[in-house]
């Protein structure tokens, strides 16, 4: 089946320009998370969407990130006025989370650069 | 703060050997553990989870172990093949309200023919 997918899959960007990353969660996953990975790096959490209740932005590093999720489904992460040090792969992730089952199944991620 | 590091950032194994990757945990709390192996250029690939109730779970070739008193994890992979060859995650929930996982920095598994 499909499995969690990420557009796009590089992106290359000046610094000072926003971004937008996109995540198609698995149909049916209620929650979905955001992480980054520095290169050579473990994953660090930056976000997470649960059904309709207030998403955790505890792990989002500044005031220019932000990310939505429309429907319950889609969710986009954005980047305002990019920093070089925002370099890193954005990893997508989405689980079911009904009846304990709360494993993270993740995307192919979107490696960013910012020249 | 919470942290989840492994012992070992690389090793090095004969094809048909078998492998371990260990890795320790520092919350008490959480209550589950997961290994994600992600080959380059890819994203982490779910190999096998454990819950805090049991101490060992098994699947296809690998084998995953729970020390809960000196909170330590391990992943077992039986006759490794040169596919096996990628970095290796273990993660743990936070026990926290959310799910989110507490990576650790991964262990390069270089599998040698």
């Amino acid at each position: 089946g499909a499995g969690v997918s990420q557009s796009p899959s590089n992106k290359v960007t000046e610094k000072g320009k926003d971004v937008e990353l996109r995540c198609d969660p698995i149909s049916g996953h209620t929650a979905l998370y955001w992480y980054r990975q520095s290169l050579g790096q473990g994953l660090e959490f930056l976000i997470y969407f649960q059904g309709n209740s207030a998403p955790d932005k505890s792990g989002l590093p500044s005031d220019r990130f932000s990310a939505e999720r429309t429907g319950g489904s889609v969710s986009t992460l954005t980047i305002q006025r990019t920093q070089q040090e925002d370099s890193a792969v954005y990893l997508c992730a989405s689980s079911l989370e009904s009846s304990g089952k709360i494993t993270q199944y993740f995307g192919p991620g979107t490696r960013l650069t910012v020249l | 703060g919470e942290s989840v590091g492994l012992h070992l950032p690389t090793l090095s194994v004969q094809e048909g050997d078998n492998s371990i990757i260990n890795c320790a945990y520092s919350n008490s709390a959480s209550d589950y553990f997961i290994w994600y192996k992600q080959e380059s250029g890819k994203g982490p690939q779910f190999i096998i989870d454990i819950r805090s109730n049991m101490d060992k779970r098994q699947g296809q070739r690998v084998t995953v172990l729970l020390n809960k008193t000196v909170k330590h994890l391990s992943l077992q992979i039986a006759a490794t093949q040169p596919g096996d060859s990628a970095v290796y995650f273990c993660a743990e929930t936070n026990g926290g309200a959310t799910n989110k996982l507490i990576f650790g920095t991964g262990t390069l598994l270089a599998v040698q023919p």
